[in-house]
């Protein structure tokens, strides 16, 4: 069975600073995609950056990348010059690359606080 | 182009009462998933529908259903409502065949309480 593991309930960052939110997975499968989205407290999630697992480079959006180390099954979120608006609930999901099924399995999340 | 839309976005309901959530994917995406969010059970998936059929399911009692129609516009019903099913529901809208990089786009959520 997949699984997604994020370790760390709650994080705080200094505006400006960068942050790495952890995920772990778990899955049998070869072929997989990796995801993180952004949830604020309007309930809204909000997709951030996606990484196939044969994809070789890491994934890159803007401020948002995803450090993608697939012996270690890691992909880790790292967010650059952080800013306030970045305060949120981040949940890492992953999903089967398959043509049947869109299915996403959430970690438990992670709680970002930006300071100023 | 439009996002996801939910409604409604809150709802009360008594025990043993049965509702109906709603979920209006983007235009042109044929698969709608449906997730309960929880404080102690986090995001959970209950079905994902795509061109009119249920090609999965999650782990929930048959209390829960839906449905999906030709516009893709999708419905969630659950019966005997308990105190347990308080949650937030989500839709997430996805094209549904194109495994390139198919980001999940969700809406804002129904929060249902049940007293």
């Amino acid at each position: 069975a997949q699984k997604i593991t994020q370790t760390q309930p709650g994080m705080f960052v200094q505006e400006k600073e960068a942050v790495t939110l952890d995920c772990t997975y778990d899955t049998s499968d070869q072929s997989y995609g990796l995801f993180w989205y952004k949830q604020p407290s309007s309930g809204e999630m909000i997709f951030l950056i996606y990484q196939g697992s044969y994809d070789e480079q890491n994934a890159t959006e803007g401020r948002y990348s995803l450090n993608f180390q697939k012996a270690r099954k890691s992909a880790n979120l790292v967010i650059s010059a952080s800013q306030l608006g970045d305060s949120a609930m981040y949940f890492c999901a992953m999903s089967p690359e398959s043509y049947n099924t869109d299915k996403l399995i959430f970690g438990t999340g992670t709680r970002l606080q930006v300071f100023p | 182009k439009a996002g996801v839309t939910q409604t409604p976005r809150y709802l009360i309901k008594t025990r043993g009462q049965q509702v109906t959530l709603s979920c209006s994917p983007i235009s042109g995406h044929r698969s709608v998933s449906w997730y309960q969010q929880t404080p102690g059970q986090g995001l959970q998936f209950l079905f994902e529908y795509f061109s009119e059929t249920q090609r999965n399911k999650g782990n929930f009692p048959g209390r829960f259903s839906g449905r999906q129609f030709s516009n893709s516009r999708s419905e969630m019903n659950v019966s005997t409502l308990e105190l347990g099913d308080s949650a937030l529901y989500l839709c997430a809208s996805s094209l549904g065949f194109d495994r390139a990089n198919t980001e999940a786009f969700f809406g804002q959520g129904t929060r249902l309480t049940v007293v």
